[in-house]
């Protein structure tokens, strides 16, 4: 009854270096996000995916890339890094029904120096 | 556009008094509202919300919320609080993004509760 899984927990990069951020979920959701949490300001959309093959710029994209290649998989990817990137990263999940609550995984806090 | 206000950032009360996040929002659309709870190096997770259906919403944990429409408020509240109920909560409002009926969620800036011993 794993829910919403982020990989890795913890990461710290030199600016310019590159990753991928894992989100899985194991609910058979059709759509999934990724947000990105910073102190005084809430949680900010970076991309969204209503089903398989499918993605779409959110509030913040610059900067990132996503891909969902399988239905319970949605990657995030920082292809160059910046010092402004850094953050914890939340990817979440929710049924493709009108006003159900989005499942939050634990998140993602990276470092970029 | 959508918008939420959450009026406090910090709340501390007395461990067993009331609980009182205020949360106001607007909305261009009938929205749906959320509370979301936040533990220390936690992701979210949802303590009630709010569809249209009754006004007095109950969660758990022993929270609820009462949905206001002429006050567009959202006020999350607890009787009696205890320990464990220190953390960041989120008042959260969603309206329609796309004709896939994908909605976005507009997230407060949270308030931290903390709970005096």
């Amino acid at each position: 009854n794993a829910g919403v899984t982020q990989t890795p927990k913890f990461r710290v990069l030199k600016t310019g270096q590159s990753m991928t951020l894992l989100c899985a979920q194991d609910m058979n959701h059709e759509y999934m996000y990724w947000y990105r949490q910073d102190p005084g300001m809430g949680l900010r959309l970076i991309h969204y995916s209503v089903g398989e093959g499918t993605t779409a710029k959110g509030e913040v994209p610059d900067g990132y890339n996503v891909s969902r290649l399988k239905k319970q998989n949605f990657l995030l990817g920082l292809e160059s890094a910046a010092p402004s990137q850094t953050s914890v990263y939340f990817c979440a999940s929710r049924r493709q029904v009108r006003s159900q609550p989005q499942h939050f995984g634990d998140g993602t806090r990276l470092s970029i120096l | 556009a959508q918008s939420v206000t959450q009026l406090d950032s910090h709340v501390s009360v007395s461990e067993g008094t009331p609980v009182l996040l205020r949360c106001n929002y607007s909305s261009s659309y009938s929205p749906s509202l959320f509370w979301y709870v936040q533990h220390p190096n936690k992701g979210l997770q949802l303590l009630l919300k709010y569809t249209s259906a009754a006004t007095l919403v109950k969660g758990i944990n022993g929270f609820e919320a009462e949905f206001k429409k002429s006050e567009t408020s959202f006020h999350l509240t607890k009787p009696s609080a205890h320990m464990s109920d220190a953390a960041e909560y989120f008042c959260v409002v969603t309206d329609p993004i796309s004709n896939f009926g994908n909605e976005k969620l507009t997230f407060g800036t949270g308030t931290r509760l903390t709970i005096i011993p």
